[in-house]
Parts: structure tokens; sequence; C-alpha cells
């Protein structure tokens, strides 16, 4: 059964930086047909993609995100690590980890999801 | 950026009726579109690929069309269930994949 499990803070304050973790079960990050991507949802707006972890094609970021993130991964734990620095108000939103598997079509679809976990940027 | 834009953006029916979304991409993108549903407080549930094709365990009631730029989800008769919000998602354009808007669908 694949799983995906999203955990960190609930409230971070402003120019702080956020570190979230994603716990998977169910497959391998050294699978090379898999990934994972961080994803956010803010309130009222469109799902945003945020990074990309890929077991054979590496790491990917939002080009207008990117000099805020990074994305690292511990296969032997199974988990992949969000940072986002300088967070800011506009930044709250679901953050939702997802894996990606690269099925028949030669391309990866975002399969599984998780819960997904809230995050307010807040003095 | 592939631009992904839904219409409309809420959809009013009633249980029963046949309820059709659309999605547009601002350039081709052949089939390498996915469908997803979101109901409050839970993540997105992937409902289809490759444009056309459901997840296993979807009800056959959800059909996906289209390829290139447009496309179109059909629930061929609406259950309770279904009330939720829908989105497309492109990903053609590897690794900067995009979503639409959403479309809400509620009861009427």
């Amino acid at each position: 059964q694949v799983t995906l499990k999203e955990s960190g803070p609930v409230l971070v304050k402003p120019t702080e930086t956020l570190t979230l973790t994603c716990t998977v079960s169910g497959f391998s990050l050294t699978d090379p047909r898999m990934g994972v991507s961080w994803i956010r949802q803010a309130p009222g707006k469109a799902l945003e993609c945020l990074a990309h972890f890929f077991a054979t094609d590496g790491k990917f970021y939002n080009p207008s995100l990117i000099n805020r993130l990074t994305i690292s991964e511990d296969s032997s734990r199974g988990q992949v690590v969000l940072t986002m620095a300088n967070m800011d108000p506009v930044d709250t939103a679901t953050y939702f980890c997802v894996r990606n598997y690269y099925d028949s079509s030669a391309y990866y679809i975002l399969d599984y999801w998780g819960q997904g976990t809230p995050v307010t940027v807040s003095s | 950026e592939i631009v992904m834009t839904q219409s409309p953006a809420t959809l009013s029916l009633s249980p029963g009726e046949r309820a059709t979304l659309s999605c547009r991409a601002s350039q081709s993108i052949s089939i390498n579109l996915a469908w997803f549903q979101q109901k409050p407080g839970q993540a997105p549930r992937l409902l289809i690929s490759g444009a056309s094709t459901r997840v296993a365990g979807v009800p056959a009631r959800f059909s996906g069309s289209g390829s290139g730029t447009d496309f179109t989800l059909t629930i061929s008769s609406l259950q309770s269930d279904d009330f939720a919000i829908y989105y497309c998602q492109q990903y053609s354009d590897f690794p900067r994949y995009t979503f639409g808007q959403g479309t809400r669908v509620e009861i009427k």
C-alpha cells in the first residue's frame, strides 16, 4: 500500500525557514520509475508545483521560487525533505507531497498524494 | 509555462444529471493530461491520465476525452459523492507541471 505523509510546523514567522518532511511507504525512493513532488495549495488558489525529486532524473525547482527552495532525500529512511527560506504570509498554504510514477506513456503521473499539511505564516 | 484554463468555474447540477467540464491548454500537450477530484479537507485524487484512461477503481461514469489543446471530463450521471472540485493538469512539459484553476460541481 502506497502512502505519503507530510510533517512539519503549522505556524512559522515571516523570514523564517520552513522545513517539511515527506515520509513514504509502499515504494522505494531508489526505484527508477519513481519520484516525489512537493505541491502547495493556497486558499482559493490553484495547485502549484514547488520542487521535484526523481530517482533517475534528479531534482527540479519552480523557477519563480528556485532561490528559496531545497529538496533532499534520505532513501534509507524513505523521506523527502523540502526547505523553503524567507517565508512570507503569501506562502500560507496546504503543502502536499505527491508520488510521481513513470508509466507506460513514458511520462510521470502524479498518482498518490499525501493528506497535506497546513502552514500559516504569521508573526 | 503552459497555462491551463478550466470552464466553467462552477457547475450547478442535480443528481442524475450529466456534467461536462472543459480544460484548455495554452499550447498543444498531446494527450498528456490528468484529471483530479478534490473534496473539502482532502487531497486531490487522480481520476484519469492520458486524457482518457481511468485509474483503477474510478467509476465508469467518469470519462475523459480530447487531445492537443482541448479536453473534456464528463460525468454521465452525477451521484452525491461526485460533488467536488475537479482540476486538470498537464504533464507534457516535464517537470513544469501546471494545473487549471478548477471547476466546482455543486448541487443545484
